[in-house]
Protein backbone atom coordinates (compact mmCIF):
# COMPACT_ATOMS: atom_id res chain seq x y z
CA UNK A 1 0.00 0.00 0.00
CA UNK A 2 1.02 3.70 -1.29
CA UNK A 3 1.87 5.42 2.34
CA UNK A 4 0.79 9.01 2.11
CA UNK A 5 2.16 12.00 3.99
CA UNK A 6 0.00 15.25 4.12
CA UNK A 7 0.43 18.74 6.55
CA UNK A 8 -1.43 18.24 9.90
CA UNK A 9 -3.20 21.29 9.31
CA UNK A 10 -3.30 24.75 7.24
CA UNK A 11 -4.77 28.01 7.27
CA UNK A 12 -6.37 30.74 4.87
CA UNK A 13 -8.62 33.46 4.01
CA UNK A 14 -11.77 33.83 2.66
CA UNK A 15 -10.34 34.37 -1.04
CA UNK A 16 -7.22 32.92 -1.51
CA UNK A 17 -5.63 29.72 -3.41
CA UNK A 18 -5.33 27.04 -0.87
CA UNK A 19 -2.52 24.51 -2.73
CA UNK A 20 -2.32 20.98 -0.28
CA UNK A 21 0.45 18.45 -0.82
CA UNK A 22 1.13 15.15 -0.43
CA UNK A 23 3.50 13.24 -0.38
CA UNK A 24 3.14 9.76 -1.73
CA UNK A 25 7.44 8.26 -2.80
CA UNK A 26 6.16 4.53 -3.03
CA UNK A 27 3.64 4.84 -5.60
CA UNK A 28 2.60 2.25 -7.80
CA UNK A 29 2.77 2.41 -11.46
CA UNK A 30 -0.90 1.78 -11.48
CA UNK A 31 -2.01 4.08 -8.66
CA UNK A 32 -4.44 6.97 -9.38
CA UNK A 33 -4.16 9.72 -7.12
CA UNK A 34 -7.86 10.61 -5.16
CA UNK A 35 -8.92 13.66 -3.11
CA UNK A 36 -11.84 13.52 -0.35
CA UNK A 37 -12.97 16.44 1.69
CA UNK A 38 -14.70 15.72 4.81
CA UNK A 39 -17.39 18.30 6.49
CA UNK A 40 -17.62 17.36 10.62
CA UNK A 41 -20.27 15.05 11.16
CA UNK A 42 -20.82 13.93 7.67
CA UNK A 43 -19.14 11.38 5.24
CA UNK A 44 -16.40 12.42 3.05
CA UNK A 45 -16.72 13.39 -0.39
CA UNK A 46 -14.98 12.92 -4.09
CA UNK A 47 -13.39 15.55 -5.02
CA UNK A 48 -11.30 14.87 -7.69
CA UNK A 49 -9.05 12.16 -8.89
CA UNK A 50 -5.62 11.92 -11.15
CA UNK A 51 -2.75 9.71 -12.93
CA UNK A 52 -0.50 12.36 -14.44
CA UNK A 53 0.06 16.28 -15.44
CA UNK A 54 -2.93 18.50 -14.59
CA UNK A 55 -6.75 17.44 -13.87
CA UNK A 56 -9.10 20.34 -13.21
CA UNK A 57 -13.14 20.23 -12.88
CA UNK A 58 -15.75 22.50 -10.64
CA UNK A 59 -13.92 22.22 -7.68
CA UNK A 60 -10.50 22.03 -7.80
CA UNK A 61 -7.34 21.24 -9.38
CA UNK A 62 -4.74 18.53 -9.01
CA UNK A 63 -1.36 18.89 -10.09
CA UNK A 64 0.99 15.79 -10.76
CA UNK A 65 4.79 16.34 -11.54
CA UNK A 66 5.96 13.72 -13.91
CA UNK A 67 7.61 11.49 -11.50
CA UNK A 68 4.18 11.36 -9.44
CA UNK A 69 5.87 11.04 -6.06
CA UNK A 70 3.51 14.07 -4.77
CA UNK A 71 0.82 15.59 -5.86
CA UNK A 72 -0.80 19.17 -5.14
CA UNK A 73 -4.30 19.96 -4.51
CA UNK A 74 -5.52 23.28 -5.50
CA UNK A 75 -8.41 25.19 -4.11
CA UNK A 76 -9.34 28.21 -6.08
CA UNK A 77 -10.47 31.31 -3.98
CA UNK A 78 -11.33 29.22 -0.85
CA UNK A 79 -14.48 30.10 0.91
CA UNK A 80 -15.71 29.83 5.03
CA UNK A 81 -17.45 26.41 3.38
CA UNK A 82 -14.18 24.99 2.10
CA UNK A 83 -12.93 24.59 6.10
CA UNK A 84 -13.01 20.71 6.18
CA UNK A 85 -10.82 17.74 6.55
CA UNK A 86 -8.98 17.05 2.98
CA UNK A 87 -7.54 13.36 2.54
CA UNK A 88 -4.91 12.10 -0.04
CA UNK A 89 -5.14 8.61 -0.87
CA UNK A 90 -2.99 6.66 -3.49
CA UNK A 91 -4.55 3.17 -4.92
CA UNK A 92 -5.00 1.52 -7.85
CA UNK A 93 -8.51 2.37 -9.47
CA UNK A 94 -11.52 0.26 -9.10
CA UNK A 95 -9.72 -3.06 -7.46
CA UNK A 96 -11.52 -2.69 -4.62
CA UNK A 97 -11.12 0.22 -2.26
CA UNK A 98 -8.98 -2.17 0.61
CA UNK A 99 -5.95 -0.70 -0.96
CA UNK A 100 -7.50 2.85 -0.90
CA UNK A 101 -6.38 4.17 2.98
CA UNK A 102 -7.21 7.37 4.18
CA UNK A 103 -4.63 8.82 6.78
CA UNK A 104 -5.98 11.63 9.34
CA UNK A 105 -6.14 14.36 6.20
CA UNK A 106 -5.25 17.76 6.48
CA UNK A 107 -6.92 20.15 8.31
CA UNK A 108 -8.01 23.21 6.33
CA UNK A 109 -9.23 26.32 8.19
CA UNK A 110 -10.28 29.25 6.34
CA UNK A 111 -10.95 32.94 7.82
CA UNK A 112 -13.46 35.76 7.10
CA UNK B 1 -31.72 10.61 -7.45
CA UNK B 2 -31.29 9.26 -4.11
CA UNK B 3 -28.25 9.53 -2.04
CA UNK B 4 -26.80 7.13 0.29
CA UNK B 5 -28.94 7.29 3.51
CA UNK B 6 -27.67 5.21 6.74
CA UNK B 7 -29.92 4.12 9.97
CA UNK B 8 -29.97 4.79 12.78
CA UNK B 9 -28.24 8.45 13.43
CA UNK B 10 -26.83 7.75 16.54
CA UNK B 11 -27.09 4.73 19.06
CA UNK B 12 -26.12 3.66 22.28
CA UNK B 13 -25.31 0.12 23.24
CA UNK B 14 -23.49 -1.39 26.85
CA UNK B 15 -20.27 -3.84 25.97
CA UNK B 16 -20.91 -6.91 25.15
CA UNK B 17 -24.26 -6.25 23.16
CA UNK B 18 -24.74 -6.59 19.26
CA UNK B 19 -25.74 -3.68 16.97
CA UNK B 20 -26.70 -4.06 13.53
CA UNK B 21 -26.20 -0.97 11.44
CA UNK B 22 -28.25 -0.36 8.35
CA UNK B 23 -27.62 1.67 4.66
CA UNK B 24 -29.14 2.30 1.41
CA UNK B 25 -26.77 2.37 -1.57
CA UNK B 26 -27.35 4.79 -4.15
CA UNK B 27 -29.49 4.16 -6.73
CA UNK B 28 -27.53 1.94 -10.07
CA UNK B 29 -24.76 1.12 -7.16
CA UNK B 30 -23.99 -2.29 -6.58
CA UNK B 31 -21.13 -2.16 -4.47
CA UNK B 32 -20.60 -0.95 -0.66
CA UNK B 33 -18.12 -0.17 1.59
CA UNK B 34 -18.14 0.05 5.57
CA UNK B 35 -15.99 2.00 7.43
CA UNK B 36 -15.28 2.96 10.93
CA UNK B 37 -13.90 6.46 11.71
CA UNK B 38 -12.72 7.16 15.74
CA UNK B 39 -12.70 10.83 16.18
CA UNK B 40 -9.71 12.57 15.04
CA UNK B 41 -9.00 9.90 12.67
CA UNK B 42 -9.54 9.13 8.93
CA UNK B 43 -11.76 6.61 8.02
CA UNK B 44 -10.60 2.85 8.23
CA UNK B 45 -12.25 0.11 5.96
CA UNK B 46 -13.67 -2.45 7.59
CA UNK B 47 -14.87 -4.28 4.65
CA UNK B 48 -16.44 -4.15 0.67
CA UNK B 49 -19.44 -6.06 -1.06
CA UNK B 50 -20.20 -6.67 -4.41
CA UNK B 51 -23.27 -9.04 -5.38
CA UNK B 52 -24.03 -9.88 -2.21
CA UNK B 53 -20.14 -11.54 -1.61
CA UNK B 54 -17.61 -10.17 0.57
CA UNK B 55 -14.78 -9.16 -1.79
CA UNK B 56 -12.24 -7.02 0.15
CA UNK B 57 -11.95 -6.97 4.60
CA UNK B 58 -9.61 -4.70 6.20
CA UNK B 59 -7.55 -5.19 9.90
CA UNK B 60 -10.88 -5.85 11.41
CA UNK B 61 -11.75 -9.25 13.40
CA UNK B 62 -14.84 -11.81 12.35
CA UNK B 63 -17.22 -9.90 15.12
CA UNK B 64 -17.75 -7.62 12.57
CA UNK B 65 -19.76 -8.89 9.86
CA UNK B 66 -22.11 -7.63 6.76
CA UNK B 67 -24.94 -8.38 4.47
CA UNK B 68 -25.43 -7.10 1.38
CA UNK B 69 -28.94 -7.57 -0.50
CA UNK B 70 -30.59 -8.07 -3.87
CA UNK B 71 -31.44 -4.13 -4.36
CA UNK B 72 -27.48 -3.13 -2.85
CA UNK B 73 -28.85 -2.26 0.20
CA UNK B 74 -26.27 -4.15 3.29
CA UNK B 75 -25.78 -4.62 6.80
CA UNK B 76 -23.27 -4.01 9.22
CA UNK B 77 -23.28 -6.31 12.52
CA UNK B 78 -21.08 -5.92 15.24
CA UNK B 79 -21.13 -8.85 18.12
CA UNK B 80 -19.90 -8.55 21.31
CA UNK B 81 -19.43 -4.48 21.42
CA UNK B 82 -16.28 -3.05 23.33
CA UNK B 83 -15.33 0.20 24.15
CA UNK B 84 -13.46 1.12 21.22
CA UNK B 85 -16.15 0.27 18.95
CA UNK B 86 -17.55 3.05 19.63
CA UNK B 87 -16.77 5.77 16.46
CA UNK B 88 -18.97 6.65 13.31
CA UNK B 89 -19.98 4.04 10.86
CA UNK B 90 -20.11 5.42 7.51
CA UNK B 91 -21.12 3.04 4.48
CA UNK B 92 -20.24 4.35 0.90
CA UNK B 93 -21.58 3.05 -2.46
CA UNK B 94 -19.90 3.03 -5.90
CA UNK B 95 -20.69 1.09 -9.15
CA UNK B 96 -17.80 -1.47 -9.53
CA UNK B 97 -17.57 -1.45 -13.46
CA UNK B 98 -16.94 2.76 -13.22
CA UNK B 99 -14.03 2.37 -15.23
CA UNK B 100 -10.80 3.60 -13.30
CA UNK B 101 -12.64 5.95 -10.66
CA UNK B 102 -12.19 5.39 -7.12
CA UNK B 103 -15.01 7.42 -6.60
CA UNK B 104 -17.40 6.50 -4.12
CA UNK B 105 -20.79 8.20 -2.75
CA UNK B 106 -20.65 8.47 1.25
CA UNK B 107 -23.84 8.45 3.45
CA UNK B 108 -23.84 10.67 6.50
CA UNK B 109 -22.78 7.69 9.23
CA UNK B 110 -24.13 6.03 12.25
CA UNK B 111 -22.48 7.21 15.50
CA UNK B 112 -22.24 4.45 17.73
CA UNK B 113 -21.23 4.77 21.34
CA UNK B 114 -20.47 2.11 23.51
CA UNK B 115 -20.93 2.31 27.81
Amino acid sequence: LAKTTQPISMDSYEGQEVNITCSHNNIATNDYITWYQQFPSQGPRFIIQGYKTKVTNEVASLFIPADRKSSTLSLPRVSLSDTAVYYCLVGPANTGFQKLVFGTGTRLLVSP
Amino acid sequence: ETGVTQSPTHLIKTRGQQVTLRCSSQSGHNTVSWYQQALGQGPQFIFQYYREEENGRGNFPPRFSGLQFPNYSSELNVNALELDDSALYLCASSHRLAAESNEQFFGPGTRLTVL
